[in-house]
């Protein structure tokens, strides 16, 4: 089946740039997502970009895809503590479904 | 606009009580809503998919007699826990789609269950 998998922990320092990875099988992906989980909070949708797309930058977040790898990336420029949360990198195909990854704990430190 | 809320947000019950959340979407109609479980830090596990006024769809595994969905207006559907037990105890997460081209869901803030 689909499986969408990314790294456990980032830890960045302030000011420094974040970038988080994912990667995917499913071939057909047709939308890619970042979204943002605060702690006991329920999910915030970041950005998205189509799979015919290669890059995407909404301010201070970059998405990079590479649809050969299936590789996808989200940089956070600038990072402050209030960007501290899990992400989740999800997929989804033409189907409505929506597969995410283990979502990634980013830290900031000082 | 897309705003969606559950309640209640937290919840404690004993072991074989019934449990009901429920999700809205406060400032449009949703064609469907999801049902998802978040184990403490693990991903989000989608449990069913529910349209309005038909019966939802479950993913594998998923219990379709304990975990009871009514999705019985565009604005509402509620996720009843039956007869709980501890190893129900999670964060239940909601999401409502406006319709079926992007994909792009509203998610609710959560609710977590406790069973003691």
């Amino acid at each position: 089946g689909e499986d969408v998998e990314q790294s456990l922990f980032l830890s960045v320092r302030e000011g420094d740039s974040s970038v988080i990875n994912c990667t995917y099988t499913d071939s057909s992906s047709t939308y890619l997502y970042w979204y943002k989980q605060e702690p006991g909070a329920g999910l915030q949708l970041l950005t998205y970009i189509f799979s015919n797309m290669d890059m995407k930058q909404d301010q201070r977040l970059t998405v990079l895809l590479n649809k050969k790898d299936k590789h996808l990336s989200l940089r956070i420029a600038d990072t402050q503590t209030g960007d501290s949360a899990i992400y989740f990198c999800a997929e989804s195909s033409s189907a409505s479904k929506i597969i995410f990854g283990s979502g990634t704990r980013l830290s900031i430190r000082p | 606009g897309a705003v969606v809320s559950q309640h209640p947000s937290w919840v404690i019950c004993k072991s074989g009580t019934s449990v009901k959340i429920e999700c809205r979407s406060l400032d449009f109609q949703a064609t469907t809503m999801f049902w998802y479980r978040q184990f403490p830090k693990q991903s989000l596990m989608l449990m069913a998919t529910s349209n309005e006024g038909s019966k939802a769809t479950y993913e594998q595994g998923v219990e379709k007699d304990k975990f009871l969905i009514n999705h019985a207006s565009l604005t509402l559907s509620t996720l009843t826990v039956t007869s709980a037990h501890p190893e129900d105890s999670s964060f239940y997460i909601c999401s409502a789609s406006k319709t079926s081209g992007r994909n792009e869901q509203f998610f609710g803030p959560g609710t977590r269950l406790t069973v003691l």
